[in-house]
């Protein structure tokens, strides 16, 4: 089956920096990738929508600059999350639109200090 | 990897008739979430059910869950063509969500 990756699983970093999340499909191209936050205990929320090609369509509450989303390619997604908080620890998981489904990625924990 | 496992993959119903996907598990969860994915969407939560729950519902929606079985099903009475859509579980073995890899539902007028 489709295979999506997410690089890094686990990620710890100071209050303040920027922390960069790659998403991949690896054996299929996607247009369309999501970009999902989980809380702890919590249903997953769609953060945005990425586009190869085009700015991501973000859903409503979430900031923009403060969550930057680049669909470079039809096999690459990435997530920034700028000037990082505590408040931003949390658990990201992307997923990839096939032809008739989508896929997800494992996750990345991140945990921000 | 995906933890869920949902079954059938692909399930073909006439409007108005019960539909019902199943979720299977294999390790001990805190919960366990079913959401919905339009054609070309993001996905939409539906419900979630705790583990010390057997049963949930949610207007159509109605949801049980067996840990001894470690499996959960999703039924949907009375669909309409807008239930057209894939339909996913989740659950949280870790604290962190893994999913299946849906149930394709496909509601006929």
């Amino acid at each position: 089956g489709a295979v999506v990756s997410q690089h890094p699983s686990r990620v710890i970093c100071k209050s303040g920096t920027s922390v960069k999340i790659e998403c991949r499909s690896l054996d299929f191209q996607a247009t369309t990738m999501f970009w999902y936050r989980q809380f702890p205990k919590k249903s997953l929320m769609l953060m945005a929508t990425s586009n190869e090609g085009s700015k991501a369509t973000y859903e409503q509450g979430v900031e923009k600059d403060k969550f930057l989303i680049n669909h470079a390619s039809l096999t690459l997604s990435t997530l920034t999350v700028t000037s990082a908080h505590p408040e931003d620890s949390s658990f990201y998981i992307c997923s990839a639109l096939g032809k008739e489904t989508q896929y997800f990625g494992p996750g990345t924990r991140l945990l921000v200090l | 990897s995906q933890q869920g496992e949902e079954d059938p993959q692909a399930l073909s119903i006439q409007e108005g008739e019960n539909a019902t996907m199943n979720c299977s598990y294999k390790t001990s969860i805190n919960n366990l979430q079913w959401y919905r994915q339009n054609s070309g969407r993001g996905l939409v939560h539906l419900i979630l059910i705790r583990s010390n729950e057997r049963e949930k519902h949610s207007g159509r929606l109605r949801v049980t869950l067996d840990t001894s079985k470690k499996s959960s099903s999703l039924l949907i009475t009375a669909s309409r063509a807008a239930d057209t859509a894939s339909y996913f579980c989740a659950t949280d073995p870790d604290n962190d969500m893994r999913f299946g890899a849906g149930t394709r539902l496909t509601v006929k007028p």
